[in-house]
């Protein structure tokens, strides 16, 4: 079974600084997604980022960004320019594409907060 | 927009009770989830539907079971609630069986068992 690890429950970052969160997962999949969610505190889970194993490229959706790096298993998210609607749980996730349909599984997430 | 509707933002339930949690997505989407959240666990998968009456078993399935009856609702069933299931629990969908693109998630059910 694919494993997803978050090892920083929580995490604080000044307004306009950068902040990386990191990611590991463990998997003998070859053909699999990552994500990162975003969950503020109205609970309302909002796709943040995605990223295919098969693309060496880093995706990039305007001040976010990931660190891809299929060897070491890691796949970590860096902000920048934080703002202070970033405040939320940001959660990994994994999408395995093996078997009859694909599931998602996520990390135990990191509490970000942004502040002035 | 993809909207994914659960019935009930709030819930409070008596031990012992048959509970049903209620998911509608509206965009003709294959795939449907339903996680249990909880602090310092993350989300974890209760169980899956690919397809009208398919269901797959996620990580955490003992004391729940689903029905799809319509590829529009996914219904997540607690035959005997039980105060170890209070949690939130949320509703996913995903437009294929491959997670290619992402899931579109509802805003939560909080299950209060009493």
């Amino acid at each position: 079974a694919q494993t997803v690890t978050q090892s920083q429950p929580e995490m604080s970052v000044q307004e306009a600084e950068t902040v990386t969160l990191s990611c590991t997962y463990d998997t003998s999949e070859n053909n699999y997604y990552l994500f990162w969610y975003k969950q503020p505190p109205s609970r309302q889970m909002i796709l943040v980022i995605r990223q295919e194993a098969y693309k060496q490229q880093n995706a990039t959706e305007n001040r976010f960004s990931v660190n891809f790096q299929k060897a070491a298993k890691s796949f970590s998210l860096k902000i920048s320019d934080s703002q202070l609607g970033d405040t939320a749980m940001y959660f990994c996730a994994f999408g395995d594409n093996t078997g009859t349909a694909s599931k998602l599984t996520f990390g135990t997430g990191t509490r970000l907060q942004v502040t002035l | 927009d993809v909207k994914v509707t659960q019935s009930s933002r709030y819930l409070v339930k008596r031990t012992g009770e048959k509970v049903f949690l209620e998911c509608v997505q509206d965009m003709d989407h294959e795939n449907m989830f339903w996680y249990r959240q909880d602090p310092g666990l993350g989300l974890r998968l209760i169980y899956f539907s690919y397809d009208v009456k398919m269901k797959e078993k996620g990580d955490i399935p003992e004391g729940y079971s689903v029905s799809r009856e319509k590829k529009e609702r996914f219904s997540l069933i607690l035959e005997s609630a039980s105060t170890n299931q209070t949690s939130m629990y949320l509703c996913a969908s995903s437009p294929s069986r491959r997670l290619n693109t992402e899931a579109f998630f509802g805003q939560g059910t909080r299950l209060t068992v009493v």
